[in-house]
């Protein structure tokens, strides 16, 4: 069975650095990509970026780069969008999605449950 | 910037069919577009429907399906039942990465 289980919620002061986590399991992590997708409370889903973790291949949404990393670590199975600096307006949901990407498809089939960051002062 | 487009909301009596569309203001939606389904109901994580245009998901009713109409990307939705109430959103590929459209609340009434 294929699971997405991201970290739990997290609440941060303006400025502060942050790093959430989405663990893999049911499948061969390096063999699909992991993307995140930003949802502020009440508005639409965004596309942050995505990471394949078998070579570390990392593309980002115009929208998002600078702003954000994203990570995989092969031995752990898991991905990772880390913050350096966060804002009030990064508070959202978050999810990690996994997605099989290729030249002849592009497929987002399972999403983790979400992580919850709120940033205020 | 790319924007994507979908109807803002749209209504549907339950047994009956409703399409949702998704556009591009960079041109058309093409099976190269990759369009991407998600139903999302509140308090969920998004649940995926339909991939590269029209295919489902082994969870996905057959009821529910994707397609290319025109220039634009297509989920129609039959025998609606009132737990089809939800938003539903697409997603294209753009080159090196991927936009959601803005999501159109379906009301089954």
């Amino acid at each position: 069975e294929v699971l997405l289980v991201q970290s739990g919620a997290e609440v941060k002061m303006p400025g502060e650095s942050l790093k959430i986590s989405c663990g893999a399991s049911g499948y061969r992590f390096t063999s699909y990509w992991i993307a995140w997708v930003r949802q502020v409370p009440g508005k639409g889903l965004e596309w942050m970026g995505s990471i394949y973790p078998g070579d570390s291949d990392t593309r980002y949404s115009p929208s998002f780069r600078g702003r954000v990393t994203i990570s995989a670590a092969k031995s752990s199975s898991a991905a990772s969008l880390q913050w350096s600096a966060l804002k009030a307006s990064d508070t959202a949901y978050y999810y990690c999605a996994r997605m099989d990407y290729t030249s002849s498809w592009k497929n987002v089939d399972y999403l983790g449950q979400g992580t919850l960051v709120t940033v205020s002062s | 910037q790319t924007v994507v487009t979908q109807e803002p909301s749209l209504t549907v009596s339950p047994g009956g069919t409703v399409t949702l569309t998704c556009g591009s203001s960079t041109g058309g939606v093409s099976r190269g577009s990759f369009a991407n389904w998600f139903q999302q109901k509140p308090g969920q994580a998004p649940r995926p429907l339909i991939y590269s245009t029209v295919n489902r998901h082994s969870w996905t009713p057959s009821r529910i399906s994707g397609s290319l109409l025109g220039d634009k990307a297509v989920l129609t939705l039959s025998g609606v039942q009132p737990e089809d109430e939800a938003e539903y959103y697409c997603l294209l590929y753009f080159g090196d990465t991927f936009v959601f459209g803005p999501g159109t609340k379906l009301t089954v009434l």
